[in-house]
């Protein structure tokens, strides 16, 4: 049993470059979310999608796309990447039943670092 | 959303219990209490979460006072393994069917020694 798996796990990217994080989890879970987390700092928002199909912004999307492909999978795309985007990004899932979902508890994967030059 | 304040940083000594307080004076009653932890070069863990009454889980046990405007997490006997930074986030749980979301503050840093 996985979990929630995040890749790649390392990423140097220049400024301008696209690229796509990809995230699935095998919990069966409705909720999925992406967050960032910079030096010294907790853990923010970009995007979550409480079920397939479905996409919502978060504290600081701006930047970022997101595509719910299926149940399992939820990824983030930076069409072109900036310094600021230098960054831990995690994925999250929680929930196997969306209207219980609420209260559940998150299960994160262990993040992409991302450094954009 | 509802803040909540915790220290900085705490140090215990291992196999000694720790008391890690949080604040949080403008919960509403909509508001579930989560506790998370993160272990170096991980991802966070749920550490776990109640409403109103005292909580215990094989990692943890969940004071909350009966105000509810603080809790305090209490690991019983501190590891080295415990070191971490732990986060105490207010979750609110209002409607159904609905993603709630968890906002990270910086936390309060762990740390255990010999």
């Amino acid at each position: 049993n996985a979990g929630v798996t995040q890749t790649p796990k390392f990423q140097v990217l220049k400024t301008g470059q696209s690229m796509t994080l990809q995230c699935a989890q095998d919990m069966n879970h409705n909720s999925m979310y992406w967050y960032r987390q910079d030096p010294g700092m907790g853990l923010r928002l970009i995007y979550y999608s409480a079920s397939e199909g479905t996409t919502d912004k978060g504290e600081v999307p701006n930047g970022y796309n997101v595509s719910r492909l299926n149940k399992r999978e939820f990824s983030l795309r930076l069409e072109s990447a900036a310094p600021s985007q230098t960054s831990v990004y995690f994925c999250a899932s929680s929930g196997a039943d969306s209207y219980r979902s609420y209260n559940s508890p998150l299960h994160f994967g262990n993040g992409t670092r991302l450094t954009v030059t | 959303d509802a803040k909540t304040t915790q220290p900085n940083s705490m140090e215990s000594n291992e196999e000694e219990p720790v008391h890690l307080p949080c604040n949080h004076s403008t919960i509403s009653g909509t508001d579930y209490i989560h506790w998370y932890r993160q272990l170096p070069s991980q991802g966070p863990e749920y550490v776990i979460h109640g409403l109103t009454s005292n909580v215990n889980n094989r990692m943890a046990s969940l004071a909350i006072a009966e105000d509810r405007k603080s809790s305090t997490l209490i690991l019983h006997r501190a590891t080295l393994r415990d070191a971490a930074v732990y986060y105490c986030i207010l979750r609110d749980t209002r409607g159904t069917g609905t993603a709630s979301k968890l906002t990270f503050g910086t936390g309060t840093r762990l740390q255990v020694t010999l």
